[in-house]
């Protein structure tokens, strides 16, 4: 079964507007790790926040984590053309991903 | 060289026929992963080594599936009479660390075709 799951499925947003997409899992977790893959390209780490954060930045990046809630969201801020890709979570009890919200940037 | 590398990056075969599949992890990374990718689904996790032990394989992973890493570095995944289910993006992944859930480094993955 699926630990991470990611909604919405699809997301299409103008260049410029934020992103904003949803992780939610089963179990407790140390930490929760948000991955990107662009089309034909294999997949990249691209922030982890543990359990006893709430908040992390990094760039035009902002992942918050609720523990209480089961769930993580990721914001991508002034979006560009380039962040087109499929997102996914995945929790360290098993690294088990689900099935990505497909991200559409349109110039 | 100080990604994950994979070969072959495609494989086209016949059904019935065995394939075999390597990855190099990062040199220092003490844990490889083995997932398989299906169009517009997420990784599906197949199974893990620490060093050179297997300490976790999916109830995905049929007796038709078998993963060795024989001296904790490279690995192989070898897949027996191969079927069109099998036909996907099969990934690798490595990372370093005492406990699972540290950051993993994808490979580019192999593409497996099977007529």
């Amino acid at each position: 079964s699926q630990q991470g799951e990611e909604d919405p499925q699809a997301l299409s947003i103008q260049e410029g507007e934020n992103a904003t997409m949803n992780c939610s899992y089963k179990t407790s977790i140390n930490n929760l790790q948000w991955y990107r893959q662009n089309s034909g390209r294999g997949l990249v780490h691209l922030i982890l926040i543990r359990s006893n954060e709430r908040e992390k930045h990094s760039g035009r990046l902002r992942v918050t984590l609720d523990t209480s809630k089961k769930s993580s969201s990721l914001l991508i801020t002034a979006s560009r053309a380039a962040d087109t890709a499929s997102y996914f979570c995945a929790t360290d009890d098993d690294m088990r991903f689900g099935a990505g919200t497909r991200l559409t940037v349109k110039p | 060289d100080t990604g994950v590398s994979q070969n072959p990056r495609h494989k086209i075969t016949k059904r019935g026929q065995n394939v075999t599949f390597r990855c190099d992890p990062i040199s220092e990374h003490n844990r490889l992963y083995w997932y398989r990718q299906t169009l517009g689904q997420g990784p599906e996790f197949l199974t893990y080594f620490q060093n050179e032990a297997q300490l976790e394989k999916s109830r995905l992973l049929s007796d038709r599936f078998s993963a060795e890493r024989p001296k904790g570095s490279f690995s192989t995944l070898e897949i027996q009479r191969t079927e069109q289910g099998d036909s996907a993006m099969y990934l690798c992944a490595s990372s370093s660390g005492l406990r699972r859930g540290n950051e993993q480094f994808f490979g580019p993955g192999t593409r497996l075709t099977v007529l």
